[in-house]
């Protein structure tokens, strides 16, 4: 079973705006990946974030990880109608399972 | 970036007959590939691992006799669904990564959309 949650399930902006979406997970991690679907497509890789980071920024991606609180954020700046997409927190545990949140479902509106 | 190819991108069949499908690793050779079932709107529900000369390593609930994978060679991994029903019908989708990247960053085929009358 998945045992990352995400937050909002889904999420609607206006072109310009942030979008922020949270993540949460239940035991020990070695990374936290974000990953992001267009529809009827695979995944592709955004960004890594290891257990001992707490924030790292790839272009208008922002993600954080609190080990505390168990849990994620990816914020997107600026956001772009091409930016619609479910986007997908995916956890690296001890013992090499990756394991993947609900995902939210981003619509940018132009 | 490493390239994973799948194939068919969707594919319609009739309840009973199996269905292949084929997950290729373009520019690199992978040890281990993944096979995920998502249903609309939902996650990723890692099925097996392929591993490459071995026998896959299928999740808890995924019946192996059902969804058979092979993984013959270091670029190819297959899915194959034997006696399909309607139930079966989701979209497949495998993934893959150099052996020495694989924890830090999957590449994804584009998934198969498997219907079954």
């Amino acid at each position: 079973s998945q045992q990352g949650e995400e937050d909002p399930q889904a999420l609607s902006i206006q072109e310009g705006e942030n979008a922020t979406m949270n993540c949460s997970y239940k035991t020990s991690i070695n990374n936290l990946q974000w990953y992001r679907q267009n529809s009827g497509r695979g995944l592709v890789h955004l960004i890594l974030i290891r257990s001992n980071e707490r924030e790292k920024h790839s272009g208008r991606l922002r993600v954080t990880l609190d080990t505390s609180k168990k849990s994620s954020s990816l914020l997107i700046t600026a956001s772009r109608a091409a930016d619609t997409a479910s986007y997908f927190c995916a956890a690296l545990r001890s013992g090499s399972r990756l394991t993947f949140g609900e995902g939210t479902q981003l619509t940018v509106n132009p | 970036g490493a390239v994973v190819s799948q194939h068919p991108s969707r594919v319609i069949c009739k309840s009973g007959t199996s269905v292949k499908i084929e997950c290729r690793s373009l520019d690199f050779q992978a040890t281990t590939m993944f096979w995920y079932r998502q249903f609309p709107k939902q996650s990723l529900m890692l099925m097996a691992t392929s591993n490459e000369g071995s026998k896959a390593t299928y999740e808890q609930g995924v019946e192996k006799d059902k969804f058979l994978i092979n993984h013959a060679s270091l670029t190819l991994s297959t899915l194959t669904v034997t006696s399909a029903h309607p139930e079966d019908s989701s979209f497949y989708i495998c993934s893959a990564s150099p052996w020495t990247s694989w924890r830090e960053k999957l590449f994804f085929g584009s998934g198969t959309q498997l219907s079954v009358l």
